[in-house]
């Protein structure tokens, strides 16, 4: 089955500074691969999202590129602020389903 | 987007019982699932509940420990049975339209079972 390898595990930046996360995904099958932010006690949020036939899509400050050859794809922050600290979690759709990263703190020093 | 309310928000339960947790979503759905997120970690999918037949439980999980029903299109419930202080994590709802894309998370129960 798919499996997805996130790194990394912690970060931490200053505010206005760009923060990158990473993911890897096992099966090409794969074809759509999400992000999602979760602050803490509360549920996971839907932030960007990027399909196999697509190499990049940016929203204001968010990015995703993705490399279907090498089977991986990145989330890009820029302009950093403490808002957005919080868990991040990589995702990729395998027959149907989402199988999640391990996540990555992101921590925004003021 | 789907709105998807699900209850109870948390619970303390005794070890050894069950509960029953009830997702229910603003409008008719193709997909549901059902995922578990330990403390600290990250999401894993316990199963996707089929309207009109059984579930499909991912490895590790079993129809026994964690029976779900989805009756309409637009409701499902999990049962987390016969409880040990190792089930305590966050369980949480999603659906989607598609096939397992814009997935929507309800906003989960906190079980803590003593």
């Amino acid at each position: 089955g798919e499996n997805v390898e996130q790194h990394p595990s912690t970060l931490s930046v200053q505010e206005g500074d760009s923060a990158v996360i990473k993911c890897t995904y096992s099966d090409s099958a794969s074809n759509y691969f999400p992000w999602y932010k979760q602050e803490l006690g509360k549920r996971p949020q839907l932030i960007i999202d990027i399909r196999s036939n697509v190499g990049e899509k940016k929203d204001q400050r968010i990015a995703v590129t993705l490399n279907k050859t090498a089977k991986h794809f990145s989330l890009h922050i820029t302009e950093t602020q403490p808002e957005d600290s919080a868990v991040y979690f990589c995702a990729a759709s395998y027959e149907g389903k989402l199988i999640f990263g391990q996540g990555t703190t992101l921590q925004v020093k003021p | 987007s789907a709105v998807i309310s699900q209850k109870p928000s948390r619970d303390i339960c005794q070890r050894g019982t069950s509960l029953t947790i009830q997702c229910q979503v603003d409008s008719q759905v193709t997909m549901m699932f059902w995922y578990r997120q330990q403390p600290g970690q990250s999401l894993t999918l316990i199963a996707t509940a089929n309207q009109g037949s059984e579930a499909t439980y991912e490895s590790g999980f079993v129809i026994d420990k964690f029976p779900i029903s989805r009756p309409n299109l637009t409701f499902s419930t999990l049962t987390v049975s016969n409880m040990s202080p190792e089930d305590s994590s966050i369980y949480l709802c999603s659906a989607d339209r598609g096939r397992g894309e814009k997935l929507f998370f309800g906003s989960g129960t906190q079980l803590s079972v003593l």
